[in-house]
């Protein structure tokens, strides 16, 4: 069975520090995985995804993703956070072979970013 | 520009009484998704549809129904058979099944639904 874990409820940065977002995952074969981030009473918003290739993933506002397929991880990281960046932040994980309505995600993760 | 747009912003409902949830997109995309956020649970699947006059139960369907007459629309039922509704419920789409699989969901911006 599919599953993502973010451990962390809740994460507090200062401003200009970086910043690392945890999510771990079980699936069986190649996993697809995402990440979106929510403002309050929005909707999620993409921010990347990992496929296939680089294990090092850009994607939009400066975050980067690593996967690492032995640790099973694809934890979200910003080199120099930002007051703006504070919001829920979720992780996501799809098995390649699986359709597209089988995507599971984490429990959220709420990012504070102090000025 | 293209996108989901969720109608009601916030909804209440009274005790026996069934609500709507509106939903359409302007995407072209074939598939459809409704879910159910709860604090600190993350999003449950509640029904899907993979193209029109066609859609299949998610993970906690009990209590709701759909249906998908149109491509650009999904609402979803919240019945008098769900009696924990409290919610914020969000709907996305994807360009479906077998085409592109590993494209990410676009969201609308959810309805928060209350009983009064």
């Amino acid at each position: 069975a599919q599953s993502v874990a973010q451990p962390e409820d809740q994460v507090n940065v200062a401003e200009g520090n970086p910043l690392t977002v945890k999510c771990t995952y079980s699936v069986s074969g190649n996993p697809y995985l995402f990440w979106y981030v929510q403002y309050p009473n929005r909707g999620l918003q993409f921010l990347l995804k990992y496929i296939t290739g680089d294990n090092l993933v850009k994607g939009s506002y400066g975050f980067e993703a690593e996967f690492n397929k032995s640790q099973t991880s694809f934890h979200l990281k910003k080199p120099s956070a930002l007051v703006s960046d504070s919001a829920l932040y979720f992780c996501a994980v799809r098995a390649s072979y699986s359709s597209a309505s089988k995507i599971i995600f984490g429990s959220g993760t709420r990012l504070s970013i102090r000025p | 520009d293209g996108g989901i747009t969720q109608s009601p912003k916030y909804l209440f409902r009274k005790e026996g009484q069934n609500v709507t949830l509106s939903c359409e997109q302007n995407l072209n995309h074939d598939a459809m998704y409704w879910y159910r956020q709860d604090p600190g649970q993350g999003l449950r699947l509640i029904y899907y549809s993979q193209i029109v006059n066609d859609f299949q139960k998610g993970d906690i369907a009990e209590g709701y129904s759909v249906s998908r007459e149109k491509k650009e629309s999904f609402p979803l039922t919240v019945t008098s058979a769900q009696k924990n509704p409290t919610a914020f419920y969000l709907c996305a789409s994807n360009p479906g099944q077998g085409i592109v699989r590993d494209q990410p969901q676009h969201f609308g911006d959810g309805t928060r639904l209350s009983i009064l």
